[in-house]
């Protein structure tokens, strides 16, 4: 089964709005990865937070991990309709080099 | 966006041929991985390599093979092609790191379809 599991699986929301997407895993890891996937394209990666982090910022990016929950958010401020992508997190896994896990993903559709 | 290339973008192919998806970086990355991607769903690992003469089965059992002669170069091949093979095929590098705190670049992937 997989590692992570985001919630929702799809969000809609108007342009200026934030968006919250959440992270659940099963195992201890290393790192907590979130990556953005456009229609059609590859995965770019946006952030990493390392398991004795708890809150990491990037840009309009704010991701927070809570090991004790296994769970991490992503919450994208002032959201752009060049947002509009699949978030997926991904975790590498204790003693398991860079094999990353890979959740379902959060379809999140920003309407101008 | 990252130095990964992978050909053809598309490929619509007729079932039992043998087919082969090219992948290639020029970032000097020593680990690469194969994807399969539904669409809109997660990605599942099938095939990596720590480096050159070196690939492994991911966690995602699958009928393809793939070669690591040198270091750019990460070829999937499926002998002979079956519907069940429709997919998106993304590939992906990453550097070295013991902690694997090193995020992976990918390609824009190959979807495939049989007929």
């Amino acid at each position: 089964s997989q590692q992570g599991e985001e919630d929702p699986q799809a969000l809609s929301i108007q342009e200026g709005e934030n968006a919250t997407m959440n992270c659940s895993y099963k195992t201890s890891i290393n790192n907590l990865q979130w990556y953005r996937q456009n229609s059609g394209r590859g995965l770019v990666h946006l952030i990493l937070i390392r398991s004795n982090e708890r809150e990491k910022h990037s840009g309009r990016l704010r991701v927070t991990l809570d090991t004790s929950k296994k769970s991490s958010s992503l919450l994208i401020t002032a959201s752009r309709a060049a947002d509009t992508a699949s978030y997926f997190c991904a975790t590498v896994r204790n003693n398991a080099g860079n094999m990353l896990t890979f959740g379902g993903g959060t379809r999140l559709m920003v309407k101008p | 966006e990252a130095d990964i290339y992978q050909t053809p973008r598309y490929l619509v192919i007729g079932t039992g041929k043998k087919i082969t998806l090219e992948c290639s970086q020029t970032m000097g990355h020593d680990k690469m991985y194969w994807y399969q991607q539904d669409p809109g769903m997660e990605l599942h690992l099938i095939h990596y390599s720590y480096g050159v003469n070196s690939t492994e089965k991911g966690d995602l059992s699958s009928e393809s093979t793939v070669s690591r002669i040198r270091t750019e170069h990460f070829p999937l091949t499926l002998e002979s092609a079956r519907p069940s093979h429709t997919s998106q095929y993304l590939c992906a590098s990453s550097g070295y790191s013991g902690t694997g705190d090193q995020p992976q670049h990918f390609g824009d992937g190959t979807r495939l379809s049989i007929l």
